[in-house]
Parts: C-alpha cells; structure tokens; sequence
C-alpha cells in the first residue's frame, strides 16, 4: 500500500527566505508525486507534479519539488517566500498502476512580514 | 471559467436525515472523485469513478453512496448520515480515466450532523 508523510504540521519562514515543506513516500514501483496548495475556505490547487524524467519539478508561483529516489523524497521548494504563500499544502503520491491519489496530512505554511 | 461545482457550501443536518450533494464539473473530464478533509487526516478518497457508469470505492466507503449517469455529474448519497460523518468534503475531476492527470477541485461543502 502507498502512503505519504508530511513531517511536519507547521512550518514559518520569513518573507524573502527560502522555503522548504518536506514529503517522504512510500510507494511500490515508480510514483507519481504531486503537490497542492489549499487557501483558506477553497479547494486544493495543483501546483506541480512529478511523472518521470528531470528530478527538479518546476511549477505554479514559483514553486519547485526535487524528487529524491534514494531517500524516498519529493520536498517542495520556492527560493524567496511571499506572505501570499501562506496556505496548507498537500502531497499526495501514487503507484503508477494505480488509480487513486494518497494525500499527506499537510503542511502549513505560515511567511511571516 | 472551466470548474467544478458543489453544492451546498454549508449544511446543518440531523442524524438520520438523508442527504445529497451535488457535484458537476464543466470541462468533460472522465475521471472524478470524492474526498473528506478532517484535521490531522489529510485527504481521503471516498469513491471515484473513472467514466460513466463506473464508480469504484475508495479508502472510506462506509456510509456513502455514489452514481455517475451523466459525464458531468457525481453526487455524494449519505442515506442515513451519523455525526462521524461531519467533516470537510470535496469534489475534484480530472482528464483520463485515472489520477495522473491534476485533479481540479470543488470549493468544498462543509457537512455537520448534529
């Protein structure tokens, strides 16, 4: 069975730091790594996902995810954060022959003025 | 404006009261799916349905219904709802007939059984 760890509940960042939200996996096969962005009384946005191919995922807003196959990672990047960044944000995996998503319990994200 | 439409936003209900919400999207997607959201949980799939007339259980079944007779439609059947089911919901449809294109949310409906 598939499933995915956001280590941590929380995580606060100045406004223009970098940013990091870690994802760990674990899948059998090769995965299907996504992230997205959940604001406040919305649905969840797709911000980038990783099929195959170059290891750093380049997405919406600026955001970035390195997929790491030895240490089963898939951390969620942006090089300078914005306090509009600040949202939940899910990862969620899949075996390739699968059918369904597996969502992290999420991460939020707090860039503080 | 290419979305995914819930319907209601909010609903305070009784147990044992049955209920449906409704979901339509309007980009001709084959794949959709329902989720709850609760704190600490994450997301979890509670059907999904790869085309018409194809639904299939996802991680959290119990207690819901589902159906799928037209492309754009996939209402969420609660016949007999039970305060464990008071949670955040969300519809989501993507493009093909499994979850490896992005998925486009609902705004979700937000369900409290008293």
């Amino acid at each position: 069975a598939q499933s995915v760890a956001q280590p941590e509940d929380q995580v606060n960042v100045a406004e223009g730091n970098p940013l990091t939200v870690k994802c760990t996996y674990s899948v059998s096969g090769n995965p299907y790594l996504f992230w997205y962005v959940q604001y406040p009384n919305r649905g969840l946005q797709f911000l980038l996902k990783y099929i195959t191919g170059d290891n750093l995922v380049k997405g919406s807003y600026g955001f970035e995810a390195e997929f790491n196959k030895s240490q089963t990672s898939f951390h969620l990047k942006k090089p300078s954060a914005l306090v509009s960044d600040s949202a939940l944000y899910f990862c969620a995996v899949k075996p390739g022959s699968a059918r369904q998503l597996t969502f992290g319990s999420g991460t939020q994200l707090t860039v503080l003025p | 404006e290419a979305q995914v439409t819930q319907n209601p936003r909010y609903l305070i209900t009784v147990t044992g009261k049955k209920l449906t919400v409704t979901c339509s999207q309007n980009m001709n997607h084959e794949y959709m799916s329902w989720y709850r959201q609760d704190p600490g949980l994450g997301l979890r799939q509670i059907y999904y349905s790869m085309n018409v007339e194809v639904t299939d259980k996802g991680d959290v079944p119990e207690g819901y219904k589902v159906s799928r007779k037209e492309k754009r439609n996939f209402p969420l059947i609660l016949e007999s709802p039970s305060p464990n089911q008071t949670s955040l919901y969300f519809c989501a449809s993507s493009k093909g007939t499994d979850s490896n294109q992005p998925q486009h949310f609902g705004d979700g409906t937000r369900l409290s059984i008293l």
